[in-house]
């Protein structure tokens, strides 16, 4: 079974720095994807960033980038130049990309980012 | 432009009652999945579908079903509202089995009573 771990319930961040977002990961499969999502207190779901497990560059997307750590299960979430509008929750999730089970994704219960003028 | 929706956007019910969420999608996905996300917890899986007629059970499906009649359509039932399924509930599609993005309906606030 595939587990989604996120150890930051909640973090604080100074307008325009930088911040990591952990997640940590468990699975047996050899072929999967990472991904993050943002939710803001509107509640809908925004797909972030995606990683394959055999990507060998780390994802990037803008201000978002995936810090991939295969050998130790990791797929942080890095924030650059942190804006006010990126206060929200984010997730970390896993999806299975063997045909069978594809699509199912698996995620962890979030890190609430507050960003501070 | 194609999209996802979900009615109603919230709903009272009473212990007991059968409710029906919607989700529409105009993607013409053949993947289709219903998520519940409790508060200050991420999402569970309820049901999917990988195309018409075809519906699977996910990690949390105990007192709810679905049915897949069309592409577009994936309604999730709840055959005897209980308390513990107040939550907010999702629908996404997706493309491909092995499609890296999940498109996200807005979300039905559902509180049973």
């Amino acid at each position: 079974a595939q587990k989604i771990t996120q150890t930051q319930p909640g973090m604080f961040v100074q307008e325009k720095e930088a911040v990591t977002l952990d997640c940590t990961y468990d699975t047996s499969d050899q072929s999967y994807g990472l991904f993050w999502y943002k939710q803001p207190s509107s509640g809908e779901m925004i797909f972030l960033i995606y990683q394959g497990s055999y990507d060998e560059q780390n994802a990037t997307e803008g201000r978002y980038s995936l810090n991939f750590q295969k050998a130790r299960k990791s797929a942080n979430l890095v924030i650059s130049a942190s804006q006010l509008g990126d206060s929200a929750m984010y997730f970390c999730a896993m999806r299975e990309v063997p045909r069978a089970n594809a699509g199912k994704s698996t995620f962890g219960d979030g890190t609430t980012l507050t960003v501070k003028p | 432009d194609a999209e996802i929706t979900q009615s109603p956007r919230h709903k009272i019910t009473e212990t007991g009652r059968q409710v029906t969420l919607a989700c529409h999608q105009t993607w013409n996905h053949n993947n289709m999945f219903w998520y519940r996300q409790d508060l200050g917890h991420g999402l569970r899986l309820i049901h999917y579908s990988y195309g018409v007629q075809d519906t699977n059970k996910g990690e949390v499906s105990d007192g709810y079903s679905v049915s897949r009649s069309n592409t577009e359509d994936l309604p999730l039932t709840l055959e005897s509202a209980a308390s513990s399924q107040t939550s907010v509930y999702f629908c996404a599609s997706s493309e491909e089995r092995d499609s890296y993005e999940q498109y996200f309906g807005p979300g039905t606030r559902l509180t049973v009573t």
